[in-house]
């Protein structure tokens, strides 16, 4: 069965400009959940839905959004971007809310901004 | 304030002897630890999980162990193979299940030499 899907793969944005990233996740999957990896912070919760509902926040600012479809698909969203916004974006699915649900990650969005 | 830290930025190994990864965790919360491994430009993939209920739990060449008065677990891979040269984050989850993400060490490079 197909894996976590991340799209784009690579992406360059301007400060001030806003970006939205996409992840399917796996056939079956209800929770997706999005972290940001950088070099000095390590990967990092950023928020988490199941079935379309946003049911915990990371501690990034208000820039930071995202939303997942009746078909378990999410999108991330970045407004104002900023440099230090530059990081690797990762999508994970997971099969539900259970306790011990491992998560399965996509391969990643690379966002540059300049 | 970091909760899981994992304290050895990288560990060589030579090949066929054994890798121990070290983790450490500050909150008393978490009940589920995970280990994944990380290849350049790949999300990571996971490798093997234990629940708080259990000090071990193996599967083939991996072994977790976790050692709950000391708030430590570890990852043993024996033997050591090429392949397994990757950077190897350690994660947490509370007793929210998936709801509150996954915290995550800084990762361990793990280099094996021939």
């Amino acid at each position: 069965k197909a894996g976590v899907t991340q799209t784009p793969r690579y992406l360059i944005k301007t400060r001030g400009q806003q970006v939205t990233l996409s992840c399917s996740p796996i056939s079956g999957h209800r929770s997706v959940s999005w972290y940001q990896q950088t070099p000095g912070q390590g990967l990092q919760f950023l928020f988490e839905y199941f079935s379309e509902t946003q049911r915990n926040k990371g501690n990034f600012p208000g820039r930071f959004s995202g939303r997942q479809f009746s078909n378990s698909r999410s999108e991330m969203n970045v407004s104002t971007l900023e440099l230090g916004d530059s990081a690797l974006y990762l999508c994970a699915s997971s099969l539900s809310s259970l306790l011990g649900t491992e998560a399965f990650f996509g391969q990643g969005t690379r966002l540059t901004v300049v | 304030d970091q909760q899981v830290k994992q304290n050895s930025p990288s560990l060589s190994v030579q090949e066929g002897r054994i890798s121990i990864l070290n983790c450490d965790y500050t909150n008393s919360m978490f009940d589920y630890f995970l280990w994944y491994k990380k290849y350049p430009a790949e999300g990571p993939t996971f490798l093997i999980s234990i629940s708080s209920i259990k000090d071990k739990n193996e599967d083939g060449r991996f072994t977790v162990f976790l050692n709950k008065s000391a708030k430590h677990l570890s990852l043993h891979i024996v033997p050591s193979q090429p392949g397994d040269s990757a950077v190897y984050f350690c994660a947490a989850s509370g007793s929210g299940g998936g709801a509150d993400g996954l915290t995550f060490g800084k990762g361990t490079h793990l280099i094996i030499q021939p």
